[in-house]
């Protein structure tokens, strides 16, 4: 059972924003980085957001990323169709010597 | 860029050891910046990081997972492994192998492998 808790799902129509929200601790959030990850069927997750909201080349500046508190924020801003995918948070847990946790998941529909 | 490839068995029975291994291109598994990550996804379902070790054998685990783990370096051939022990059907998963980058003394998994699926089945 993940530590880290996001919407299960999230949808939007083309253009629109779309936001999800990743809730965790002071042992993870509060005192770390975190990550998002993309992951379409079938491949392997890429990196969306790393360092709280900094963007990898190449990905395109309508995704960006924030974390206040104990909570990190990812939005799609123009969503377009492949941006239809689920979406990870997650970031190093000082609890329990340290490790490295993800969020639940979030499966954005583009309606 | 860095390129990661897992190699192992995609059919492991039940009891028995899953062991798997990472091919690391493109980047020295002896860097200084670095943790080599295992995260493993059931199909259909999220993801779990598994552990991460260092190249000098510093090494994380996951906590439920600790018991039945063990990785290892081989620095000549710039690959890491993994083991896990007594499977069992709740073992079979995609396995991804990771870079896990420290930024600023932050833990981050940025360059992922292509994953491969182990079924565990007698």
């Amino acid at each position: 059972q993940s530590v880290l808790t996001q919407p299960p799902s999230a949808s939007g129509t083309p253009g629109q924003r779309v936001t999800i929200s990743c809730s965790g601790s002071n042992t993870n959030i509060g005192r770390s980085t975190v990550n998002w990850y993309q992951q379409v069927p079938g491949a392997a997750p890429k990196v969306l957001i790393f360092t709280n909201s900094q963007r990898p080349s190449g990905v395109p500046d309508r995704f960006s990323g924030s974390k206040s508190g104990t909570s990190a924020s990812l939005a799609i801003s123009g969503l377009q169709s492949e941006d239809e995918a689920d979406y990870f948070c997650a970031v190093w847990d000082d609890d329990l010597n340290g490790h490295y946790v993800f969020g639940t998941g979030t499966k954005v529909t583009v309606l | 860029q860095p390129q990661l490839q897992e190699s192992g068995p995609g059919l492991v029975k039940p009891s028995e050891t899953l062991s798997l291994t990472c091919t690391v291109s493109g980047d020295s598994i002896s860097s200084s910046y670095n943790y080599w990550a295992w995260i493993r996804q059931p199909p259909g379902k999220g993801l779990e990081w598994i552990g991460s070790i260092y190249y000098r054998g510093n090494m994380y685990y996951n906590p439920s997972l600790k018991s039945r783990i063990s990785m290892s370096v081989d620095t000549s051939k710039n690959q890491f492994s993994l083991n896990v022990m007594s499977v069992t059907a709740a073992d079979t998963a995609f396995y991804y192998c990771a870079r896990e980058a420290i930024s600023n003394g932050f833990h981050e998994v940025d360059y992922w492998g292509q994953g491969t699926l182990v079924s565990v089945s007698s």
